[in-house]
């Protein structure tokens, strides 16, 4: 185990449902990180928060919303999906935002229908 | 462009070799590069890490090398097992105010007992 866990793990979605991801650290990392990663393509960044603070937002679409509450958890709010939003999402964090080793969750598996 | 590539195609080596995956980039000049281990199911874990002044790293069975003129680096496990079966991913950390991490695609490794 990474010290990092995601739930749920499994997740299937109409495109008119509201859903959300939860990510948890159990390290004390300060920076967390979602990613999203589809079938042949690389880990794509979409969000970078640093000690709750939205440090960066990679052009992702606004149906995906985050939400870091504190250091320890961050969440992905989903809301109106398309088909090709179906990816596995992982959560991974870091020391800090300069820190150079990334710690990832199991990931969900989202299916959006 | 900017891209990064890795074999695309599955390795398949006997038990006992040396297996050899690249990664490839251009227009990066990344402070550092990472190669990470994504077993089915599960999020990437970090192996390995070399900086652009390092030529060369180890860790037990595993060996990385970095050649920056050729923007090139080079993953190896010596005495390889079964267990080693994997997709290894490469990412490049690119700064951009914060650390950014561009990943590649991934090479999927069959270790044949």
């Amino acid at each position: 185990e990474t010290g990092v866990t995601q739930t749920p793990r499994h997740l299937v979605m109409g495109m008119t449902n509201k859903k959300s991801l939860k990510c948890e650290q159990h390290l004390g990392h300060n920076a967390m990180y979602w990613y999203k990663q589809s079938a042949k393509k690389p880990l794509e960044l979409m969000f970078v928060y640093s000690l709750e603070e939205r440090v960066e937002n990679n052009s992702v679409p606004s149906r995906f919303s985050p939400e870091c509450p504190n250091s320890s958890h961050l969440f992905l709010h989903l809301h109106t999906l398309q088909p090709e939003d179906s990816a596995l999402y992982l959560c991974a964090s870091s020391q800090g935002t300069a820190q150079e080793t990334q710690y990832f969750g199991p990931g969900t598996r989202l299916l959006v229908l | 462009s900017q891209k990064i590539e890795q074999n695309s195609e599955a390795l398949n080596i006997q038990e006992g070799k040396t297996a050899t995956l690249t990664c490839n980039y251009t227009n990066y000049s990344p402070a550092y590069l990472q190669w990470y281990r994504q077993d089915p199911g599960r999020g990437p874990v970090f192996l390995l890490l070399i900086r652009e002044n390092e030529k060369e790293k180890r860790k037990e069975r595993l060996k990385v090398t970095f050649d920056t003129t050729l923007k090139q680096s080079l993953f190896h496990i010596t005495a390889s097992q079964p267990a080693d079966s994997a997709t290894y991913l490469c990412a490049l950390a690119v700064t951009s105010g914060t650390y950014k991490y561009i990943f590649g695609t991934g090479t999927r490794l069959k270790v044949l007992a």
